[in-house]
C-alpha cells in the first residue's frame, strides 16, 4: 500500500517553462489537494477535487492548473513557470470532506530561477 | 474566511519536559481541529484530531484541548523525546462554501537530549 505517491520528487525549472506535477493515491479516495508550502506560511491549498472529473480552486490557484481524469490521479500544471512558484508541493487525498484525515505524500522540490 | 494563527514558530524543550503549541481561529462555525507533524523531508501526517463537541481528548503523550469560547485549541506533548522533534501543524475545517482546512503556519518544536 504505496498511500500518496507523488513525482518527480525534484525538479530545476527556468521561468516561462512547463510542467506537470503527478500524483497518484491507491486508497480510493474521493477527494485529492494540492498544498504549496512556503516558509513561515503553512500550507496553503491551490486547487482540489471533490471526485472524478471535479476541480476547484483553494486559497492560491493563479499561475496553476489541474486535471482530475482518473480518480486516482490528480495533475498539478504550471503553464508559465515564475520564480514566485519555487516551493514543495504536496498532493494529498482523503476518503470525503475536510473533517476526514487528509493522506499527504512526500513532497515535491520545485526551483523555478 | 477562516483565519488560523499559531505559536509560537519556534520551541525548544529538553528531553522528558513538555512541549505546549496553540492556535487560535476566526469563525466560530468550525468543528474539527487536527493537528499534523511533518518531520524533515516528509509530508504531514496526523496525530491527532479534536471536534467541536469534546473539550479535549488523549492518545497516550499526546493531547489536545478545544475551547469554543475563546476560539483557541492546544496540543500539549508530556514527557517529550527526540523523535517528537519536528514541525508541528494546527489546522481549523473552514465551513464556508469550500469546506476545506486551514492550516496555522507551522511550530519547529526541538527537543534536546
Amino acid at each position: 500500500n504505496a498511500g500518496v505517491t507523488q513525482t518527480p520528487k525534484f525538479r530545476v525549472l527556468k521561468t516561462g517553462q512547463s510542467m506537470t506535477l503527478l500524483c497518484a493515491q491507491d486508497m480510493n479516495h474521493e477527494y485529492m489537494y494540492w498544498y504549496r508550502q512556503d516558509p513561515g506560511m503553512g500550507l496553503r491549498l491551490i486547487h482540489y477535487s471533490v471526485g472524478e472529473g471535479t476541480t476547484a480552486k483553494g486559497e492560491v490557484p493563479d499561475g496553476y492548473n489541474v486535471s482530475r481524469l482518473k480518480k486516482q490521479n490528480f495533475l498539478l500544471g504550471l503553464e508559465s513557470a515564475a520564480p514566485s512558484q519555487t516551493s514543495v508541493y504536496f498532493c494529498a487525498s482523503s476518503r470525503g470532506s475536510a473533517g476526514n484525515t487528509i493522506y499527504f505524500g512526500e513532497g515535491s522540490w520545485l526551483t523555478v530561477v | 474566511g477562516e483565519n488560523v494563527e499559531q505559536h509560537p514558530s519556534t520551541l525548544s524543550v529538553q528531553e522528558g519536559d513538555s512541549a505546549v503549541i496553540k492556535c487560535t481561529y476566526s469563525d466560530s462555525a468550525s468543528n474539527y481541529f487536527p493537528w499534523y507533524k511533518q518531520e524533515l523531508g516528509k509530508g504531514p501526517q496526523l496525530i491527532i484530531d479534536i471536534r467541536s463537541n469534546v473539550g479535549e481528548k488523549k492518545d497516550q503523550r499526546i493531547a489536545v484541548t478545544l475551547n469554543k469560547t475563546a476560539k483557541h485549541f492546544s496540543l500539549h506533548i508530556t514527557e517529550t523525546q527526540p523523535e517528537d522533534s519536528a514541525v508541528y501543524f494546527c489546522a481549523a475545517r473552514s465551513v464556508d462554501n469550500t469546506d476545506k482546512l486551514i492550516f496555522g503556519t507551522g511550530t519547529r518544536l526541538q527537543v534536546f537530549p
